[in-house]
């Protein structure tokens, strides 16, 4: 079985500053680990995925996401925070060519 | 490049009434993933097609819910006898199938919104 924590419903954070949005997985084997947007109404966006090597990855709207093996993590973090980067972030875990497996999602605000 | 399209985009059924929704994949994507988003929660794997075959229905209800991925045509997942607890809202995603990484990048549809009266 695969599963994926995000520990916080809702972040909070000012424009221009870094922002950062928890996520930890459970998975036997090698995880494929994914952060996606969705913005309301709309589908989900692919940001960025790791699935080996260098365990800093960097995605869309410069969003980057560093992988921890040893604490099973893969937070989603962004120097610079914008207002228009408030939506809700998922993130996923996967493994081969199967399903993704999502968390509940956290809600990203970013005031003025 | 249409990208994902489900439709209808908004469907509103009485209880008892039936409930399909339909799922293009993007062009060249041969695997469709569906999933149900319901109010304030995450999203939750139904089920996993690809051509004629149904993959993983494990996240699938044992009752009313079926899917089917036929050679010719969209994707189809159809709620029979809904109630108003299948009132939620149905992400349709499709992928290339394994890549070289095998790894599935996930294309969503922009969903559609079943609501049960």
């Amino acid at each position: 079985a695969q599963s994926v924590a995000q520990p916080e419903d809702q972040v909070n954070v000012a424009e221009g500053n870094p922002l950062t949005v928890k996520c930890t997985y459970s998975v036997s084997g090698n995880p494929y680990l994914f952060w996606y947007v969705q913005y309301p109404n709309r589908g989900l966006q692919f940001l960025l995925k790791y699935i080996t090597g260098d365990n800093l990855v960097k995605g869309s709207y410069g969003f980057e996401a560093e992988f921890n093996k040893s604490q099973t993590s893969f937070h989603l973090k962004k120097p610079s925070a914008l207002v228009s980067d408030s939506a809700l972030y998922f993130c996923a875990v996967s493994r081969n060519a199967g399903k993704s497996t999502f968390g509940d999602g956290t809600t990203l605000t970013v005031k003025p | 490049n249409a990208g994902v399209m489900q439709n209808p985009r908004h469907l509103v059924r009485r209880r008892g009434q039936e409930a399909r929704l339909r799922c293009s994949p993007m062009k060249g994507h041969s695997h469709v993933y569906w999933y149900r988003q319901l109010p304030e929660e995450g999203l939750k794997f139904m089920v996993y097609l690809q051509k004629e075959n149904i993959i993983d229905e494990s996240g699938m209800p044992k009752e009313r819910f079926s899917a089917e991925f036929p050679k010719e045509g969209p994707s189809i997942l159809r709620i029979q006898q809904v109630v108003r607890g299948d009132s939620a809202a149905y992400f349709c995603a499709s992928s290339p199938g394994q890549g070289p990484s095998g790894a599935n990048v996930l294309t969503f549809g922009a969903g559609s919104r079943l609501t049960v009266l």
